[in-house]
């Protein structure tokens, strides 16, 4: 079946860590989105890319970073500069990006800095 | 910035009943797409409804609904028969194309009762 998938569903981390989150489509979609959620304030733009070796930042990227090598996927590593990581983090994929075409979503990762 | 307004943190309705779930936004854009999404327990992401802002006629997806009003910048959404399935977190969102901006409202967490 298509669609994404996002790994691992539970993650743990020390303080200073980096760590980071998997995201694999296989819809061939051309647009990947990395988005924060957190309790009361919907979804918030990390980092996109619309083409593969390409990516832009979003509204919170600092302390993120991200690489799109392959189409299918677009990892994003939770770096040390991170400040507030613990936080459910949505991966997303479209045809193309910024357009009236949906955006496919995977399941999240929770990831939790003890 | 762009911004997104969902003024009702919380609603429920009867099961087989009628609700609408509100959102405003702030744009000076004429051209922009308009969704919503709904957020089951599970925390996948789903498409409900999309509206693109040149077209006058309101989108419908059986019985999913919305209200657009360009000139009042609102965006509201009605779901008729309600069922409980339908409970979830709704989530409008505002994205313009050619300019990468895309805005996420706070959510409305919906509760139907049996």
């Amino acid at each position: 079946d298509g669609g994404i998938t996002q790994s691992p569903k539970y993650l743990f981390r020390k303080e200073g860590q980096n760590v980071t989150l998997s995201c694999e489509q296989n819809l061939n979609h051309d647009a990947m989105y990395w988005y924060r959620q957190d309790p009361g304030q919907g979804l918030r733009l990390i980092y996109y890319s619309q083409i593969v070796n390409d990516f832009q930042k979003g509204d919170i990227a600092e302390g993120y970073s991200v690489s799109r090598e392959k189409k299918e996927s677009f990892p994003l590593t939770v770096t040390s500069a991170q400040k507030n990581p613990t936080a459910f983090y949505l991966c997303a994929s479209s045809v193309t990006g910024f357009s009236y075409n949906e955006q496919f979503f995977g399941p999240g990762t929770r990831l939790t800095v003890l | 910035a762009q911004t997104v307004t969902q003024s009702q943190p919380e609603m429920s309705v009867q099961e087989a009943e009628t609700v609408t779930l509100s959102c405003t936004y702030d744009t000076s854009e004429s051209d922009y797409y308009l969704f919503w999404y709904k957020q089951p327990p599970s925390r996948q992401m789903i498409l409900v409804i999309r509206q693109e802002a040149y077209k006058q006629q309101n989108a419908t997806e059986n019985r999913f609904s919305v209200n657009f009003q360009k000139a009042a910048k609102s965006f509201s959404l009605k779901i008729s028969d309600s069922q409980l399935g339908d409970a979830a977190m709704y989530f409008c969102a505002y994205f313009r194309d050619n300019n990468n901006d895309m805005r996420f409202g706070a959510g409305t967490r919906l509760t139907v009762k049996p």
